[in-house]
């Protein structure tokens, strides 16, 4: 079945760090992709998405390109503030029966230093 | 604001017990879902409803059951037969169709064995 993998954390870094979260995918199909980011004590919220080979998603200074040839789609931000301390999801969304099915990666917690 | 409602936030399950988690949304999303969360995992989807009066199961639906009688609700039920439940749970919806909608998180009932 389809699955996401990321990059391994924790992740610490210090501010104004540049940031790079791996994740690949395997898909059977042409999934979206999503990237989606948890505050602690909190639910998700999406932070960006991409729903074909080369788009590029954006958002607070967060870039994400869809690779189909490397099955990738991997975070990063020029430079990282300790607002961004977080666990972020890679995942994979794909249309079944009306709705989607989301396919999370486990997660990578990223801690940023002041 | 629109969003998604979860309550409680932290519920305490005695062995033997049923107990149900609420979710809520005025986004007026047609797609509801139930997620699990372990610590250090990502989400596992549990059940899905792509409309009202119908509901499919997920990767993990085995000691867990839903309804969907409202547009607005989808509470679980977390039945004795689940018998691993501490976990962190969260409800998500998504509008329109296919694999492209984002879909919005709560913020999650947090489920502990006394």
């Amino acid at each position: 079945g389809d699955s996401v993998t990321q990059m391994e954390g924790p992740v610490t870094l210090s501010e104004e760090a540049f940031l790079t979260i791996n994740c690949t995918y395997t898909a059977t199909g042409y999934p979206s992709l999503f990237w989606y980011v948890q505050y602690p004590g909190e639910g998700l919220q999406l932070l960006l998405k991409a729903t074909k080979a080369d788009d590029k998603g954006s958002n607070k200074g967060f870039e994400a390109t869809y690779r189909k040839e490397t099955t990738s789609f991997h975070l990063e931000k020029g430079s990282v503030q300790v607002s961004d301390s977080a666990v972020y999801f890679c995942a994979l969304g794909e249309g079944i029966q009306g709705a989607q099915k989301l396919v999370f990666g486990q997660g990578t917690r990223l801690t940023i230093n002041p | 604001d629109g969003g998604i409602t979860q309550s409680p936030k932290y519920l305490f399950r005695k062995e033997g017990q049923n107990v149900t988690l609420s979710c809520e949304q005025n986004l007026n999303h047609d797609a509801m879902y139930w997620y699990r969360q372990d610590p250090g995992q990502g989400l596992r989807l549990i059940y899905y409803s792509q409309i009202v009066n119908d509901f499919q199961k997920g990767d993990i639906a085995e000691g867990y059951s839903v309804s969907r009688e409202k547009k607005e609700s989808f509470p679980l039920t977390v039945t004795s037969a689940q018998k691993n439940p501490t976990a962190f749970y969260l409800c998500a919806s998504s509008g329109g169709r296919g694999a492209s909608q984002p879909q919005h998180f709560g913020d999650g009932t947090r489920l502990s064995i006394l």
